[in-house]
């Protein structure tokens, strides 16, 4: 079975631009959520993504927004970028049990963003 | 507020001993407790997890952790290291008392097994 995968790979984009990164969750998981990783640093929180609904969400500004589509699969947009969401940004998928706590997530590979 | 620490950045280990990653945390209720690893440029691969029960948990690779609540530790250990283990090491809770997947992360250790 295929895992997490995401889209691209590698991301160059300059200060205020906008971004949209791709995620397509392990087949039969419908729980899909974000992380930013900082060079340097454990992953953070950023959303979680469930029946296409935000179930939780980090500290991040409004600039970080995304959305869960009928497939499961999901986009993560930055709007307004800065040189500090330069990150490693990280997708992990889940099937959902009952109790959503003790579910284990798997992640993708990741997106490498640089913002100059 | 909930928050995990990894007190050491670096771990150095000979082949064939055995290595410890520490891990304590701090949430409220009950915590659900994992460990990952990372290897360079690749995402972060499940190793094991403490949810309920007994109190030493193996996982993937021979790793197993062992779950402490007087000591609110998570300790990762293998009983002989290998090469191939040199990594970057998570360890992230979840609290009890929070919903849904928000799940906190250490900033990590990194092993080093020398040959």
């Amino acid at each position: 079975d295929a895992g997490v995968t995401q889209s691209p790979t590698h991301l160059i984009k300059t200060r205020g631009q906008h971004v949209t990164l791709r995620c397509s969750p392990i087949s039969g998981h419908k729980s899909v959520s974000w992380y930013q990783q900082v060079l340097g640093q454990g992953p953070q929180f950023i959303f979680q993504y469930y029946e296409k609904e935000e179930r939780g969400r980090g500290n991040f500004p409004d600039r970080f927004s995304a959305r869960q589509f009928p497939n499961y699969s999901s986009e993560l947009n930055v709007n307004a970028l800065l040189l500090g969401d330069s990150a490693l940004y990280l997708c992990a998928s889940s099937f959902v049990s009952g109790q959503q706590r003790t579910d284990t997530q798997y992640f993708g590979p990741g997106t490498r963003l640089t913002v100059l | 507020a909930q928050s995990v620490a990894q007190p050491e950045d670096q771990v150095n280990v000979a082949e064939g001993n055995p290595l410890t990653v520490k891990c304590t945390y701090s949430v409220s209720g009950n915590p659900y407790l994992f460990w990952y690893v990372q290897y360079p440029n690749r995402g972060l691969q499940f190793l094991l997890k403490y949810i309920t029960g007994d109190n030493l948990v193996k996982g993937s690779y021979g790793f197993e952790a062992e779950f402490n609540k007087s000591q609110t530790s998570f300790h990762l250990k293998k009983p002989s290291a290998l090469v191939s283990d040199s990594a970057l090491y998570f360890c992230a809770v979840r609290g009890g008392n929070t919903g849904g997947f928000k799940t906190i992360f250490g900033a990590g250790t990194r092993l080093f097994v020398k040959a």
